[in-house]
């Protein structure tokens, strides 16, 4: 139930396309679902996050879509760049579950030009 | 400071010896994770520091492993007896409060035991 699933583990786009990653969990405590950025010998950043109160979060090229029913958050890439090639991770917490988050396995996520 | 600082951000280490890595989060910042990340894999949570209450240590993987956390700053994590499977990055974030805002990574500590 702590687990949070992330797929696919390897994704390669072209210049401009759509970059799709989804995650999926099980714990109905967690409200809380942060996605993170990692470059190589860098720590993880803080990309965009979104709240179950709401479906979609969209912050430039970037998109959270959430579907609280299903369990599942996805996190699309538009006109997605080279610079945007890194590892990312998708998270949950709950403020009731704990008070670390739950990592997913990371999608490493290479942009051709 | 202005992020997570790590030190030192690699560490070569022989076989059985005892290693220090250390975290000094944001000031302000009560929590304190440290999380281990093997090559080409997730985040595994090891030990969690809030304020002054006890540490979550649910995540630490054997009893070589161990952390501090001093005057509700700084914090170190001691693995003792090193062993070549406890080669990795070992990250350490902040956050301001329990964690349900995000948090701050810092660079990692690169781990090898030869």
């Amino acid at each position: 139930q702590q687990q949070v699933k992330q797929s696919p583990q390897s994704l390669i786009v072209q210049k401009g396309g759509i970059s799709i990653i989804n995650c999926a969990y099980e714990n109905t405590a967690f409200d809380y679902f942060p996605w993170y950025q990692q470059f190589p010998g860098k720590g993880p950043a803080l990309l965009i996050a979104i709240r179950p109160d709401v479906s979609e979060k969209k912050e430039g090229r970037f998109t959270i879509s959430f579907n609280k029913s299903a369990k599942q958050f996805s996190l699309h890439i538009m006109d997605s760049q080279p610079g945007d090639s890194a590892t990312y991770f998708c998270a949950a917490s709950g403020f009731n579950y704990g008070q670390n988050f739950v990592f997913g396995p990371g999608t490493r996520l290479s942009v051709l030009p | 400071g202005a992020g997570v600082s790590q030190s030192p951000s690699n560490k070569v280490t022989e076989k059985g010896k005892d290693v220090e890595l250390r975290c000094d989060p944001i000031s302000g910042h009560t929590a304190l994770y440290w999380y281990r990340q093997s090559l080409g894999q997730g985040l595994e949570f090891l030990i969690y520091f809030q304020g002054n209450s006890a540490p979550d240590k649910s995540g630490l993987p054997s009893d070589r492993f161990s952390a501090e956390r001093t005057g509700g700053s700084v914090s170190t994590l001691t693995i003792q007896r090193t062993q070549q499977e406890d080669s990795a990055v070992y990250l350490c974030a902040s956050s301001l409060s329990q964690g349900i805002y995000g948090y701050t990574f810092g660079s990692g500590t690169r781990l090898t035991v030869v």
